[in-house]
């Protein structure tokens, strides 16, 4: 079985541009959720969809948006992107999400902007 | 609010030593636990989860943890190191409210494990 799969898996980009990340769960997971990963604040929850809604959203500005396709698919976008974007962007895929279940997590991508 | 504090950003221990990696959390209502692992330039893998059923859990490679709701620990045992368990080690929460589950896990910031020949 195929694990969470994120693309691409290192981005660079400029200043003011937008950038849009791709994860395709588990097949048969209908949970994604993102989180951002950086050296100073740690893993932070952005948001998780669940049949193409948003279920829960963490606490980041309206720049950070995702979507969820009828496959599951998700992507995330973050529009006028800051240096202080620069972080590793990791997925996760469950069954039907919820507090007690397990999450698996893809490889992240690592987006660096300059 | 809920949170996370994880003891220690850094462990070192020797190969074979015993593994103690500490996570206490701050809930107002009954938690879903887990202990995760991140190799480099990886993403995370689940180690062990506690879910309200037996509060002594066992994990993968020998990793066990214990839920003490007095002391609201979650604290990461392993009883031989192996150079294999270097890498950092993320205690996470989860909960539910008003009946509904959050789903969202909220992170420890971390301990990152060092293991020594």
């Amino acid at each position: 079985k195929a694990g969470v799969t994120q693309t691409p898996r290192y981005l660079i980009k400029t200043r003011g541009q937008q950038v849009t990340l791709s994860c395709s769960p588990i097949s048969g997971h209908r949970s994604v959720s993102w989180y951002q990963q950086t050296p100073g604040q740690g893993l932070q929850f952005l948001f998780e969809y669940f049949s193409e809604t948003q279920r829960n959203k963490g606490n980041f500005p309206g720049r950070f948006s995702g979507r969820q396709f009828s496959n599951s698919r998700s992507e995330m976008n973050v529009s006028t992107l800051e240096l202080g974007d620069s972080a590793l962007y990791l997925c996760a895929s469950s069954f039907q999400g919820g507090g007690g279940t397990e999450a698996f997590f893809g490889q992240g991508t690592r987006l660096t902007v300059v | 609010a809920q949170s996370v504090t994880q003891l220690g950003s850094h462990v070192s221990v020797s190969e074979g030593a015993l593994v103690l990696l500490r996570c206490n959390y701050s809930s107002s209502v009954p938690p879903y636990l887990f202990w995760y692992v991140q190799y480099p330039n990886q993403g995370l893998q689940l180690l062990l989860k506690y879910t309200s059923a037996a509060t002594l859990v066992k994990g993968i490679n020998d990793f066990e943890a214990e839920f003490k709701k007095s002391e609201t620990s979650f604290h990461l045992t392993k009883p031989s190191a192996h150079m294999s368990d270097a890498a950092e080690y993320f205690c996470a929460v989860s909960f539910m409210k008003y009946g509904a589950s959050q789903g969202n896990l909220i992170f420890g910031k971390g301990t990152k494990l060092s293991v020594k020949p």
